[in-house]
């Protein structure tokens, strides 16, 4: 049975660096074709993908965002970490992790909601 | 990269069939077979329900289908049902990254 689950600060004040914690279970990372990626939604708003580390420790990330993003994983704990850096309201959403197999975006965790607020 | 567009919202009586379109470009929808569908209910984590275009996971019902022309994915509920009122995103493999649909509503009437 796959599950992830998502773990961070509920609050965090403009400017401050954000890190979620990923724990999964039911899969391993060092799988080939296995990646975990991190996705948002602010609310009442659409999804937006945000960062992918494969397997083999390729990591990509939205053009958009990258500057403030690094993802990173550690496949002994089953856990991937995302950090994203100079934290603003507009990124007040709900995050979360999900697997991909083979592609496909098919299993995600509860999300987890961040406000940032000062 | 942009947000696929999908239409607002789409609306249907118990029974009959609506169709979500998801349109984007020739490095996204167009260049992959790669296009996912997902249902959100309020409050939950999205849920696959269509991959690779048009294949179903296991324990989602027929009535959901998927289909691609050129930039544009389509999804079809047929027989719609009260509990198939939800927010639907696509989303598309684009190379190294994913992009998602801006999200329709269905509500059904």
């Amino acid at each position: 049975q796959v599950t992830l689950r998502e773990s961070g600060p509920a609050l965090v004040k403009p400017t401050q660096t954000l890190t979620l914690t990923c724990t999964f279970s039911g899969f391993s990372l060092s799988t080939s074709g296995m990646c975990v990626s991190w996705i948002r939604q602010p609310p009442g708003k659409a999804l937006e993908w945000l960062a992918r580390i494969d397997w083999d420790d390729d990591k990509y990330y939205s053009t958009s965002l990258k500057t403030r993003l690094t993802i990173s994983k550690d496949t002994s704990k089953n856990q991937v970490v995302l950090t994203m850096t100079n934290m603003d309201p507009v990124d007040t959403a709900t995050y979360y992790c999900a697997r991909i197999y083979r592609v496909v975006v098919d299993y995600w965790g509860q999300g987890t909601l961040v406000t940032v607020s000062s | 990269q942009s947000a696929l567009t999908q239409p607002r919202s789409v609306s249907g009586s118990p029974g009959q069939s609506v169709t979500i379109s998801c349109t984007g470009t020739s490095s996204d929808v167009g260049g992959y077979n790669y296009v996912s569908w997902y249902q959100q209910h309020p409050g939950k984590a999205p849920k696959l329900m269509i991959y690779d275009v048009s294949k179903r996971p296991s324990g989602v019902p027929d009535r959901f289908s998927g289909s691609k022309s050129g930039n544009t994915a389509s999804l079809t509920i047929s027989g719609l049902q009260a509990e198939d009122e939800a927010d639907y995103y696509c989303c598309s493999y684009a190379g190294s990254s994913y992009v998602f649909g801006t999200g329709t509503k269905v509500t059904v009437l």
